[in-house]
């Protein structure tokens, strides 16, 4: 079975501050795929990226930037020069070939503060 | 827009009192899901469907029945309410099915509370 594993419950920064989410993830599946979803304080939840497991390379979209690292089984996610509007729930969330699922973290609560 | 819809967004009701969460998405997907959300445990699956009267048990099913008579609907139903189905819950569908890694989109959830 699959699994996923936030150990970060809660983090707070200050502004301006990098932020660092850590994933690892557990499949016997060799095809398989991440994500992250950010919950707002609003409570939806936002897709924020996909990746699939043959595609080691690091993402970078604005301030958000993804590590996939395979050989630890880490899907990490940073936040470069956090802002308030950044302060969410974000999870992590993985699904492979064996399942119509996804699979989620238990989810890490960012706050920023000014 | 494209987008799944979830009614209602708010509800408080007692124990042993049937209720219904409408689920609707204007995407066309095949793919459907409800995933309830519980402090420290992320979201669970409850039932999922890949089409049109084809519905599966995911990881929590018990207490629920969901129906899937129409492509775009997808209603979870609570039969006899308990105070441990007070939960957030959240209503999915993706183009295909998830196993393809098709991104799952998520309609804006629904409040429960059972008193």
């Amino acid at each position: 079975a699959q699994k996923v594993t936030q150990a970060q419950t809660e983090i707070s920064v200050v502004e301006k501050e990098d932020v660092t989410l850590d994933c690892v993830y557990e499949t016997r599946d060799t095809t398989y795929y991440l994500f992250w979803y950010k919950q707002p304080p609003s409570g939806e939840l936002v897709f924020l990226i996909r990746r699939n497991s043959f595609d080691e390379q690091n993402e970078i979209s604005g301030r958000y930037s993804w590590n996939f690292q395979k050989s630890t089984s880490s899907f990490n996610f940073t936040i470069t020069a956090s802002q308030v509007v950044d302060s969410a729930v974000y999870f992590c969330a993985l699904s492979d070939s064996n399942d119509y699922k996804l699979s989620f973290g238990a989810g890490t609560t960012v706050t920023v503060r000014a | 827009e494209a987008q799944v819809t979830q009614n209602p967004r708010y509800l408080i009701t007692v124990t042993g009192k049937k209720l219904t969460v409408t689920c609707s998405q204007n995407m066309n997907h095949e793919y459907m899901s409800w995933y309830r959300q519980d402090p420290g445990l992320g979201l669970r699956q409850i039932y999922y469907s890949m089409n049109v009267e084809v519905t599966d048990k995911g990881d929590v099913p018990e207490g629920y029945k969901v129906s899937r008579k129409e492509k775009r609907n997808f209603p979870l139903i609570l039969e006899s309410p308990s105070p441990n189905q007070t939960s957030l819950y959240f209503c999915a569908s993706s183009l295909r099915r998830v196993v393809g890694g098709d991104t799952q989109y998520f309609g804006p959830g629904t409040r429960l509370t059972v008193l």
